[in-house]
């Protein structure tokens, strides 16, 4: 997996957007990137993934950049439930994935 | 549906005994494997296999046996447990490991050695 680098911690306001940065500089042409999130005392869970164009569902949006080395994970609405820690991790097939220690998000009521 | 459901969901063991963890999924995914995560840190993959009867190695493979003899389960052997083991054990499925598929996770077992 190509390594990543995202900040420690982030915060946000409830209801506000949120924008969660990963740098991944030296991932390769075929290395998706994917997005977990982890609430607390639960297992990861399955947020976003793209390769090279901006993807939506309703979870997320992933904006990735054109050179492919930092990608955004965007939150529309922030709510409490959101506050988690959000992996991004860049890989080939979406199983074997190492999991760095992602951005703790923060969300203030 | 009940996703991936790991069992027991607390364990407490002494140096040296040994004991399973259990995962099972309902989805008929291929995939599957087993992670530990220590505090505040990420998750390490231990084992995978990605169909009944081929299991392969992760990161951290020593002191961890599994099989897959079915579909369904997936389960990790502690062989002599060790207070270095002390860890949050997560098991995991996708649908294949070749096509893109978002990972299932369980809950966990939070396992204490002492």
């Amino acid at each position: 997996d190509a390594k990543t680098t995202q900040p420690n911690s982030m915060e946000s306001n409830e209801e506000e957007p949120v924008h969660l940065p990963c740098n991944h500089s030296t991932i390769s042409g075929t290395d998706y990137i994917h997005w977990y999130r982890q609430l607390p005392s639960q297992g990861p869970e399955y947020v976003i993934h793209g390769l090279t164009s901006n993807v939506n569902n309703r979870m997320a949006s992933l904006a990735i950049a054109e050179d492919r080395k930092s990608s955004t994970l965007i939150l529309h609405r922030a709510t409490l439930r959101d506050a988690a820690v959000y992996y991004c991790i860049g890989g080939g097939g979406g199983s074997r994935l190492t999991f760095g220690e992602g951005t703790q998000l923060t969300v203030n009521p | 549906n009940a996703g991936v459901t790991q069992t027991p969901k607390f364990q407490v063991l002494k140096t040296g005994q040994s004991m399973t963890l259990q995962c099972a999924q309902d989805m008929n995914h291929e995939y599957m494997s087993w992670y530990r995560q220590d505090p505040g840190m990420g998750l390490r993959l231990i084992h995978y296999s990605v169909g009944a009867g081929i299991t392969d190695q992760g990161e951290v493979p020593n002191g961890y046996n599994v099989s897959r003899s079915t579909t369904e389960d997936f389960p990790l052997r502690l062989l002599s447990a060790a207070p270095s083991q002390t860890s949050v054990y997560f098991c995991a499925s996708s649908q294949t490991m070749g096509v893109i598929s978002p990972l299932h996770f369980g809950n966990g077992t939070r396992l204490t050695v002492t």
